[in-house]
């Protein structure tokens, strides 16, 4: 089975700096990649997705991943983050054999201060 | 257009009871799928549907876990003789056919006493 390793289970971070969430995923072959984030009491939201072609993939709110076959990574970043970026955020991957199944990371809480 | 919902938002039960679970997906969206996520965890995939039936249901964690969609709409993923280990919060989501998004409801928070 696929797995998905987020490092960081907390990332503070000062308003308006940059930030990075790391994530790096288990898989031998094609992957889709996800980010999503979960607001305090709300359901999880797509944030965005590799599904193939540019490795640059930009998302909602300002997000961006880059995936990084060699490194098996699909890091999120942020160049400015807001107070309203606090969140949790979870990467995951869809199984490379069993299209409808996903696996998730067990999250990052970013906690941005002013 | 409404997004996917989940009743009952919190449900306390005693240990070696019996709940339901509902979830009322996207309107027009054939894919289903429940999820468990426990503290301090990602979600934890438990079933699939693709219209009524239950395309995958290998993340179940035993026959006490059963779920159903009986007119390709509505699911209940109903848990038996329920145990501590259950508490959790149960998310639900669900996709158009062949999609790879899936729009995640709020959860239902179940803890066992």
């Amino acid at each position: 089975a696929q797995s998905v390793t987020q490092l960081d289970s907390q990332v503070p971070v000062f308003e308006e700096a940059p930030v990075e969430l790391r994530c790096n995923y288990s898989s031998s072959v094609s992957v889709y990649l996800f980010w999503y984030v979960q607001y305090p009491n709300q359901g999880l939201q797509l944030l965005l997705k590799y599904l193939s072609g540019s490795t640059l993939v930009k998302g909602i709110n300002g997000f961006e991943a880059e995936f990084n076959k060699s490194q098996t990574s699909f890091h999120l970043r942020k160049p400015s983050v807001h107070i309203s970026d606090t969140a949790e955020y979870f990467c995951a991957v869809r199984d490379e054999y069993n299209f409808n199944k996903f696996y998730f990371g067990s999250g990052t809480k970013l906690n941005v201060k002013p | 257009g409404a997004g996917v919902s989940q009743t009952p938002s919190n449900k306390v039960t005693e240990k070696g009871k019996y709940v339901e679970l509902r979830c009322d997906p996207i309107s027009g969206h054939t894919a289903l799928y429940w999820y468990r996520q426990s503290l301090g965890q990602g979600p934890e995939f438990l079933i699939y549907f693709q219209g009524t039936g239950a395309a995958d249901d290998s993340g179940l964690p035993n026959d006490r876990f059963f779920a159903v969609r009986p007119e390709g709409s509505v699911s209940t993923l109903k848990i038996q003789r329920t145990e501590r280990g259950d508490s959790a919060v149960y998310l639900c989501a669900s996709a158009r056919d062949g999609g790879e998004t899936q729009y995640f409801g709020p959860g239902t928070r179940l803890l066992v006493l």
